[in-house]
């Protein structure tokens, strides 16, 4: 399976605990976005790598998110002291940087915060 | 301030007849647009594109059609299959290629 590969699929946690969770791109594409996705809402943009550099990073992602791309490659979304309006899918998208090229997107990660 | 826009929130179309969804976008300088396709608990996939250069691309069953004058794409499946229910999201594509998703558009194909 060559497409793009997040762990895990579920998380449930309680609020105040820190989370993280694991993108592997498509190992040919350069860039990497991670987008989180809320009920009755479309995917919105929280940050992007164009190999290991963070190039952006959204208003919606405050300073309890944190995400890395050591070595270009894999990535890693962390929540700490995780809130109930944290609870959302996590979706991670990669793609060459050319311009007008798609992105694809992994399955997400299901956060639920209680 | 939805930079893109889905005003139907749901269509339901009989198994064999076109499926026709419907997005707007406010900002006359983005250029190029993207349908994905969601079903549940899966990523989007891609579906189809298109740049502000044409005005339609046809790809096997979908068509997009873009009327910049009018900042208005439109997604025509034909024919429309059971297997195509799913929740489509409309994208304009940003600096960096960073997506604006609309809300997407619930489709209900009844056979």
């Amino acid at each position: 399976d060559t497409g793009v590969s997040q762990n895990p699929r579920h998380k449930i946690t309680k609020r105040g605990q820190n989370v993280t969770f694991r993108c592997d791109p498509i190992s040919e594409h350069n860039r990497l976005y991670w987008y989180r996705q809320t009920l009755g809402q479309g995917p919105e943009f929280l940050t992007y790598f164009q190999n290991e550099a963070q190039l952006e990073k959204s208003r919606l992602l405050s300073d309890r998110f944190s995400a890395e791309r050591p070595k270009g490659s894999f990535s890693t979304l962390e929540i700490q002291r995780t809130e109930q309006g944290d609870s959302a899918m996590y979706l991670c998208a990669s793609s060459f940087s050319g311009l007008d090229t798609e992105a694809f997107f992994g399955q997400g990660t299901r956060l639920t915060v209680v | 301030d939805q930079q893109v826009k889905q005003n139907s929130p749901s269509l339901s179309v009989q198994e064999g007849r076109i499926s026709i969804l419907n997005c707007d976008y406010t900002n006359s300088m983005f250029d190029y647009f993207l349908w994905y396709k969601k079903y549940p608990a899966e990523g989007p996939t891609f579906l189809i594109s298109i740049s502000s250069i044409k005005d339609k691309n046809e790809d096997g069953r979908f068509t997009v059609f873009l009327n910049k004058s009018a900042k208005h794409l439109s997604l025509h499946i034909v024919p429309s299959q059971p297997g195509d229910s799913a929740v489509y999201f409309c994208a304009v594509m940003e600096y960096g290629n960073k997506l604006v998703f609309g809300a997407g558009t619930i489709l209900r194909v009844k056979s």
